[in-house]
């Protein structure tokens, strides 16, 4: 059975600033995905991010990215420019390629981010 | 497009009761998905389907029922609520393209109190 360990419950950092959210996991697979997904006060939980284990190059969108170490099963995301609206939680998940549906996520237990004036 | 429908938002049960947690996409996806969501435990399996007439379970199925009798609808059934299913529960649905790596589409949840 795969595991995913998001090992930071709280994080804060002040607006304009980096914060990096860390993310392990364990697997026997080669290939999987793995996404970044934030729940904000709203409680709907959005796409941030994505990877595919396969890829060498790591994902980027606008000012979020990933720092993906498939040897050490590490996938970190940064957030640059920190703004108010990324206060959230974020929840780390993991997918095995071969299950052919999204619908079957496991989720680390999340890093709840303030992001402060 | 409405995207992924749960209702009620919020409920209160009284322990015993039963209840079903509904949920509806409009999207044509294949596949469709309920999680529980607990403080400090991240969202966690419950079942899912792969299409209409097919469910299958996932981390933590005890004490809840499916069916898909269309593409559209994956209603979630407590057949006797206990406390420890209070949780907030999150419908989600993909479509199939790129298979395990597609993103999903999440209801905006059920926040449940079983008493």
């Amino acid at each position: 059975a795969q595991t995913v360990t998001q090992s930071q419950p709280e994080m804060s950092v002040q607006e304009a600033e980096t914060v990096t959210l860390s993310c392990t996991y364990d697997t026997s697979e080669s290939n999987y995905y793995l996404f970044w997904y934030k729940q904000p006060p709203s409680r709907q939980m959005i796409l941030v991010i994505r990877q595919e284990a396969y890829k060498q190059q790591n994902a980027t969108e606008n000012r979020f990215s990933v720092n993906f170490q498939k040897a050490a099963k590490s996938f970190s995301l940064k957030i640059s420019d920190s703004q108010l609206g990324d206060t959230a939680m974020y929840f780390c998940a993991f997918i095995p390629a071969y299950t052919g549906t999204a619908s079957k996520l496991t989720f680390g237990t999340g890093t709840r981010l303030q992001v402060t004036l | 497009n409405a995207g992924v429908t749960q209702t009620p938002k919020f409920q209160v049960l009284k322990t015993g009761q039963s209840m079903t947690l509904q949920c509806a996409q409009d999207m044509n996806h294949e596949y469709m998905s309920w999680y529980r969501q607990d403080p400090g435990m991240g969202l966690r399996l419950i079942h899912y389907s792969v299409g209409a007439g097919i469910t299958d379970q996932g981390e933590v199925p005890n004490g809840y029922n499916v069916s898909r009798s269309t593409t559209e609808d994956f209603p979630l059934r407590l057949l006797s609520a206990a406390p420890s299913q209070t949780s907030v529960y999150f419908c989600a649905s993909s479509y199939s393209p790129e298979g395990a790596g597609e993103k999903l589409f999440f209801g905006s949840g059920t926040q449940l109190s079983v008493l």
